[in-house]
Formats: C-alpha cells, sequence, structure tokens
C-alpha cells in the first residue's frame, strides 16, 4: 500500500522558514517524480512544485521561486520543501503527491498545515 | 497559466446521473484529470488522461473530452459521492487545477 506521511508544518511568523518533510513507501521512490500541492482554507489546489525522480530538475510556481526548494533523499525515500522568506498567502494545507500517467497525482498524503501569522 | 473554468455547485438525488463539465482557457489535448475530494480528506484521482478509470474508481464514474472541453460523469450517484471534484491539466506548464465543483447528494 502506497503511503505519503507528511511532518513539520505547524505557525511561523512572515519571513520566517520551515522545512516540510513526506515520508514515503509502498512503492520505488526513486522511479517517480514528485510535487507539492497546496490548498489555502476553503480553496481550490494549485501546484507548488516538482522534482524529477532522480533529483536532477525541480520546477516550480512563479509564486514561490526564490523562496521555496524540493529536495529529496532517495535513500531515504523522503521529500523535503523548505520554505524560506514565508508570507501570510503561503498559508495553506500542504501535499505531498507522486505524480501518475502524463502528470495527473496518483497518490496524495493526508496534508500538513502551515499557517504564517504574527 | 491555462485556466481551468468549472461550476461552483450541483445538486442532485441517489440514483440520478451527473455531469461535470471543465472548460479549458486553450487546449490542453487528452491530458485532462479529475479528482474527488471529500471534507477533511486529501484529494484523490478518479480518471486520468481525459477517460481512463484509475485502479479502484467505481465504473459508476466515467470521463470524457478533448481539446478544451471535458466532463465527469457519475451514474449513477450514490450518497457517498458527496464531494468536491477537480479538474486539472498537464499539457500546458505550469499543470493547474480547476476552482472545483461542490456536489451535494440531495
Amino acid at each position: 500500500e502506497v503511503q505519503l506521511v507528511e511532518s513539520g508544518g505547524g505557525l511561523v511568523q512572515p519571513g520566517r522558514s520551515m522545512k516540510l518533510s513526506c515520508a514515503a513507501s509502498g512503492f520505488t521512490f526513486n522511479n517517480y517524480d514528485m510535487a507539492w500541492v497546496c490548498q489555502a482554507p476553503k480553496k481550490g489546489l494549485e501546484w507548488v512544485a516538482t522534482i524529477s525522480y532522480d533529483g536532477s530538475s525541480t520546477y516550480y510556481r512563479d509564486s514561490v521561486k526564490g523562496r521555496f526548494t524540493i529536495s529529496r533523499d532517495n535513500a531515504k525515500s523522503t521529500l523535503y520543501l523548505q520554505m524560506d522568506s514565508l508570507r501570510s498567502e503561503d498559508t495553506a494545507t500542504y501535499y505531498c503527491a507522486r505524480h501518475f500517467n502524463y502528470g495527473s497525482y496518483g497518490d496524495w498524503g493526508q496534508g500538513v498545515m502551515v499557517t504564517v501569522s504574527s | 497559466d491555462t485556466v481551468l473554468t468549472q461550476s461552483p455547485a450541483l445538486a442532485v438525488s441517489p440514483g440520478e446521473r451527473v455531469t461535470i463539465s471543465c472548460r479549458a482557457s486553450e487546449s490542453v489535448s487528452t491530458l485532462m484529470h479529475w479528482y474527488q475530494q471529500k471534507p477533511g480528506q486529501q484529494p484523490k484521482l478518479l480518471i486520468y488522461l481525459a477517460s481512463n478509470l484509475e485502479s479502484g474508481v467505481p465504473a459508476r464514474f466515467s470521463g470524457s473530452g478533448s481539446g478544451t472541453d471535458f466532463t465527469l460523469t457519475i451514474d449513477p450517484v450514490e450518497a457517498d459521492d458527496t464531494a468536491t471534484y477537480y479538474c486539472q491539466q498537464s499539457w500546458n506548464d505550469p499543470f493547474t487545477f480547476g476552482s472545483g465543483t461542490k456536489l451535494e447528494i440531495k
């Protein structure tokens, strides 16, 4: 059974940093591109960042470029999202997701809440 | 960015047939996918590549469309289908989601 378990969320002040982790199991982690998708309270889904299966390529939505860094440790089957210079508009639930056929997201974690507030 | 437009809400009775639409601002070929998100839960993939049923998803769900117009059909609807349904395209960068259609079962 595929499992994606996020951790590291919570309350953080504007301008500060936070690092999210996603522990993967039940599949060969280093065979799949992985992504972070966020959902602001009562809002829709928004892609944040993607990393290729081997970590050689990364992609970001414009609003987080230069502030967020996606990375992975294939030996530990873990995905990360380093979030710097956080803003109130980054407040959201962040989901770790496994890329599936042709850019869909086949599996999702339960999500972790990040609240940016003073 | 490719904008995906969905109607905000629908209400149907159990046993009825419901179609949820998604219109793209530009062609996405058939790289359209559908997700179900129940309250307090993570999204779940239902349909990929416009019309392919994800493993384990009931055959009551089906998808169709290409280019800019897509539909998700549930037939027949059951009470457990209460959820918000999102479309997502992966033809144009960045990948984008629709704003979601909230389905209420009367």
